[in-house]
Parts: C-alpha cells; sequence; structure tokens
C-alpha cells in the first residue's frame, strides 16, 4: 500500500523566514513525488515533480530515500505563497495512481 | 495551455435524483482522466480511472452503480452520481494527464454537490 503522511494541518511563518512543508512516505517500490498547491479560490495545480529536480517558484524538494521524505522547502517565504499544499506519491507501474497526503495549509504573515 | 474544465461548479440536489458532472479537456486530448472526491479538511481520494473507449476502472469501495463514469470522447469524461443521498454530498474534482510527462498536471475547478 502506499501512503502520504504531511503531519502539519497548519503552518504559520512570516514573510521572509525559510519555510518547509514535510512531506514523508510509505511504498515498497520506487516511487514518484510530487507537490501540488491550491491558492485560494484556484484550482489544484502541480507545482513540481521530483524527477525533474527543478525549482518553482523558489520551491525545491529533494527526495529522501533513506528517511522515505519528500519536504518542500523554500528559503524566504512570500505572501503569495500562502496557500494550501498537497504531497502526493505515484507508484510504478500501469495501474499506478496517485495518493495524496491530507495538505498542508501554509500562511505566510508580514 | 491545457485546462481543464469542470461543470458545474456547484450543484444542489434533492435526495433520490442523478446528478452530472462533466470534465472537458480543453486545447488537448485526455485519453486517461481521473474523478477524486474531497471531504471537507481531507485528502483527495481517488473514485475512479476513466478511460476512452472502455469501462473505467473503479477503487476498492467506489460502487460502479452508484458513481457512472462515462468517457465517450477524447475531451471529456462524465460523472454521474446516482439516486443521490446527502451522504453523497462532497467535492468532486477530475484531472488529466500531461501526455507527455505522465504527470497528472490538469486539474479541473471541481463541482460541490450537496444532496438535500
Amino acid at each position: 500500500a502506499q501512503r502520504v503522511t504531511q503531519p502539519e494541518k497548519l503552518l504559520s511563518v512570516f514573510k521572509g523566514a525559510p519555510v518547509e512543508l514535510k512531506c514523508n512516505y510509505s511504498y515498497s517500490g520506487s516511487p514518484e513525488l510530487f507537490w501540488y498547491v491550491q491558492y485560494s479560490r484556484q484550482r489544484l495545480q502541480l507545482l513540481l515533480r521530483h524527477i525533474s529536480r527543478e525549482s518553482i517558484k523558489g520551491f525545491t524538494a529533494d527526495l529522501n530515500k533513506g528517511e522515505t521524505s519528500f519536504h518542500l522547502k523554500k528559503p524566504f517565504a512570500q505572501e503569495e505563497d500562502s496557500a494550501m499544499y498537497y504531497c502526493a506519491l505515484r507508484g510504478t507501474g500501469t495501474a499506478s495512481k496517485l495518493t495524496f497526503g491530507t495538505g498542508t495549509r501554509l500562511q505566510v504573515t508580514l | 495551455g491545457a485546462v481543464v474544465s469542470q461543470h458545474p461548479s456547484r450543484v444542489i440536489c434533492k435526495s433520490g435524483t442523478s446528478v452530472k458532472i462533466e470534465c472537458r479537456s480543453l486545447d488537448f486530448q485526455a485519453t486517461t482522466m481521473f474523478w477524486y472526491r474531497q471531504f471537507p479538511k481531507q485528502s483527495l481520494m481517488l473514485m475512479a480511472t476513466s478511460n476512452e473507449g472502455s469501462k473505467a476502472t473503479y477503487e476498492q469501495g467506489v460502487e460502479k452503480d452508484k458513481f457512472l463514469i462515462n468517457h465517450a470522447s477524447l475531451t471529456l469524461s462524465t460523472l454521474t452520481v446516482t439516486s443521490a443521498h446527502p451522504e453523497d454530498s462532497s467535492f468532486y474534482i477530475c484531472s488529466a494527464r500531461d501526455q507527455g510527462t505522465g504527470t497528472e498536471a490538469f486539474f479541473g475547478q471541481g463541482t460541490r454537490l450537496t444532496v438535500v
């Protein structure tokens, strides 16, 4: 079974402070990990994938297989980063599906 | 860019009636679409995978006769909640894969279903 855990429901940080949204997963094979973001009154959208090893809007995430984690990080939070963030895992094979975590609401305050 | 359009965004229906939700891919073809359900303050739960021209694949615990999925064209998948009951009230979301990367990159805006 595949499982994604986001331990924090809410993370509140000050503008300019570093951000780390935690994500841990459980999967027996080699998963694909994703971060999705949902801004207020908008639809869910893909933020980044671990495979692409990219930085999007200043956010990065490194897959740590030893710790089975895929934490999302940004060195300096901006007000516009306030949103709901979901970590998701997709297993391998043709029957693979996305399993989402319960989400963490990031609140960036002045 | 690619967009998935979901309609309606909100619907209220009486108990016992059926409701159809449409999910359209705009400017691209989606051979596979996904239907999720999200309860308040909970995560998205995959209900079924919709395949163009073939039967949908349902997740364990999802009633096939209750949630009818039709994917008759490469740009349209529909979810029909039959004989709706108050416990079917939820937020339903569809998505489609980016064919280039295979990633679920495009989500509909969701449909808030309220059964009274």
